[in-house]
Formats: C-alpha cells, structure tokens, sequence
C-alpha cells in the first residue's frame, strides 16, 4: 500500500524546456512534501519542500505545486538543463517528531542537449 | 567535508554471514535513518533513531537491528543474510523539531551496495 507515489518512471525532454514530474499522495495527514535528486553513486540531496498550508514554492528554476484537494504534487524545472538529468524522489512527512519521511518510487529525468 | 559518511561502499556476503554497516554524522544531528533503495520501490525506512540510546521499527525492519550507542553513529545489523536484503543502503541525519527536519530534509550518506549471494 504506497502512500506517495510517481506514476511516470521516467521523462525525457530536451535542454531549455520545461520539466514537469508529478507525485500523488493518499494520506491527509501528511504536512510536509519535500523533492530530492539523486546522481548514480551518490546520496539523494535535498531539492525543494512545500507546506501543507501552501500551493506554492518557488527556488531558483524550481517550483513545486501542492493540490491538496486532488493530493497531488508536482516540481517543475524551468529551463530544464542537461545537469538536472538525474532520479527525483517525492518524499512526505507526517505531522509530529518522528521526523520519518515516506518516499515515492522515484523518476528518472533525462535532458537531451 | 562535513556529512554523513557510510562504511563500507560495497560488499558481497554469502547466505547466512552476518555484518554491520557503519553510518557517522558530524552535523549533531539529532535523528538518524536506515534507507533502503530496490529498483520500482523507491526509499524504504528500515529503522530510525531519534536520539542516542534510542531506535525504533520502520516500515521493513525484518532481519536488521540498530544501535545509537553515540550520537554520531547509527549501525545496522545483519545478523543472517538473505539474498532478499540486496539492496543498496542509505544512511541519512536530520535536525530534530519537525519544521527545521520539513524545510531543509535530510542530509543522506553515499550509499552501501550490498549483495548476497
């Protein structure tokens, strides 16, 4: 039973476009959202998070959109650029102390130069 | 470089060997996580810590243990191998009060790529 999910393993687009990966989630009792990147051989590194309270956050070429009528989320990347080509994971946390993240299956985001 | 640091990057155990798996921050970060990655599952939570002297269970906790004995480290057990824990391992710290861990995330080690044989 996966509580966050990335229905699209993989996306291709070419360098300049924009980039759009989505992430579906089933429990309203998440507060947090969070996207991470990941290169082969290397750790997932911290992208971008959005508050349950938002709709929208905004860091450099990086916006994430929360719908939360519909639990839906999404990172857009504009312009996308051949270095972003790496797996984003969607990630979401419950409200308290825990601090444990759930975490979709993961999309690969290939930019063609 | 400050981080988290993983020992050992890749190892090849048989069925039924035992080994730990060695996780250091130098962030004082108060909690610390087990991760595993398996292709079409994404980042799976094996254990968690959210202070020294104490664990607790994540969603695929079954043949691992963990100990926080220090603050800085967090290790993971295998006591049996099975083939069905190949998986690469992901170590990761965060800051302890939700909103600082909810807008900065966690900081996650280079992984250790385990296979059993």
């Amino acid at each position: 039973d996966q509580q966050v999910k990335q229905n699209s393993p993989s996306l291709s687009v070419q360098e300049g476009r924009i980039s759009i990966l989505n992430c579906d989630y089933t429990n309203s009792m998440f507060d947090y959202f969070l996207w991470y990147k990941k290169y082969p051989a290397e750790g997932p590194t911290f992208l971008i998070s959005i508050s349950s309270i938002k709709d929208k956050n905004e860091d450099g070429r990086f916006t994430v959109f929360l719908n939360k009528s519909a639990k839906h989320l999404s990172l857009h990347i504009v312009p996308s650029q051949p270095g972003d080509s790496a797996v984003y994971f969607c990630a979401a946390s419950e409200s308290g102390n825990t601090g444990k993240l759930i975490f979709g299956q993961g999309t690969t985001l290939q930019v063609k130069p | 470089n400050a981080g988290v640091t993983q020992t050992p990057k890749f190892r090849v155990l048989k069925t039924g060997q035992s080994m730990t798996l060695l996780c250091a921050q130098d962030m004082n970060h108060e909690y610390m996580y087990w991760y595993r990655q398996d292709p079409g599952m994404g980042l799976r939570l094996i254990h968690y810590s959210v202070g020294e002297g104490t664990t607790a269970k994540g969603e695929v906790p079954d043949g691992y243990n963990v100990s926080r004995l220090k603050k800085q480290n967090f290790l993971l057990g295998l006591e049996s191998a099975a083939p069905s824990q190949t998986s690469v391992y992901f170590c990761a710290s965060s800051y302890a009060t939700g909103s600082q861990m909810r807008r900065y995330g966690y900081t996650f080690g280079s992984g250790t790529r385990l296979t059993v044989v």
